[in-house]
């Protein structure tokens, strides 16, 4: 019940086209539902966050959609640029947990 | 201002030994969480700080054990260590109570265990 599951595993798009990232969760305490981009060599770093009251959620190209009779968000990311080539992990937490549990990742090409 | 730092970036070890990670927060951050990260099980949460005090810790055996000072500083310690132990050891800092809030990563310490 703690799990995120994260699909697909690796996806290629072209630059300038669409990203689109998909997560799943069962445990309906989760609260709080990050997205996090990590480069080679460093560790993951904080994109955009969502709370379960909130349906959409945009910054700039990025943006996070949420579906919480479903327990699936999804992260979009518009006008795909090739430094935007990078893992990205979708993650949730509930209040009083103290932690963050992460889906396994997406490795994200985008070809010039 | 400056971010998460960890030391040192690689170590390399033999099985059987210890080894002790190092962790420094933004400043002002009170919250410290470590996680572990292979390709096989991806990011798992390890233990976190606050204010000196231990609140939540993953399930990982006792050899795993971890300790914050009071400038807020942390330390996580392995000991007999297993090849299995080689990964990405992270460290994240935040200004909430916990609750993965705000996290800011540091660049992770290498372990490879030979």
């Amino acid at each position: 019940q703690q799990q995120v599951k994260q699909s697909p595993q690796s996806l290629i798009v072209q630059k300038g086209g669409i990203s689109i990232i998909n997560c799943a969760y069962e445990n309906t305490a989760f609260d709080y539902f990050p997205w996090y981009q990590q480069f080679p060599g460093k560790g993951p770093a904080l994109l955009i966050a969502i709370r379960p009251d909130v349906s959409e959620k945009k910054e700039g190209r990025f943006t996070i959609s949420f579906n919480k009779s479903a327990k699936q968000f999804s992260l979009h990311i518009m006008d795909s640029q090739p430094g935007d080539s990078a893992t990205y992990f979708c993650a949730a937490s509930e209040e009083g947990a103290q932690k963050l549990v992460f889906g396994q990742g997406t490795r994200l090409t985008i070809n010039p | 201002k400056a971010g998460v730092t960890q030391t040192p970036r690689y170590l390399i070890k033999t099985r059987g030994q210890q080894v002790t990670l190092s962790c420094s927060p933004i400043s002002g951050h009170r919250s410290v969480s470590w996680y572990q990260q292979t390709p096989g099980q991806g990011l798992q949460f390890l233990f976190e700080y606050f204010s000196e005090t231990q609140r939540n810790k993953g399930n990982f055996p006792g050899r795993f054990s971890g300790r914050q000072f009071s400038n807020s500083r942390s330390e996580m310690n392995v000991s007999t260590l297993e090849l299995g132990d080689s990964a990405l050891y992270l460290c994240a800092s935040s200004a909430s109570q916990g609750g993965g809030y705000g996290y800011t990563f540091g660049s992770g310490t290498r372990l490879t265990v030979v």
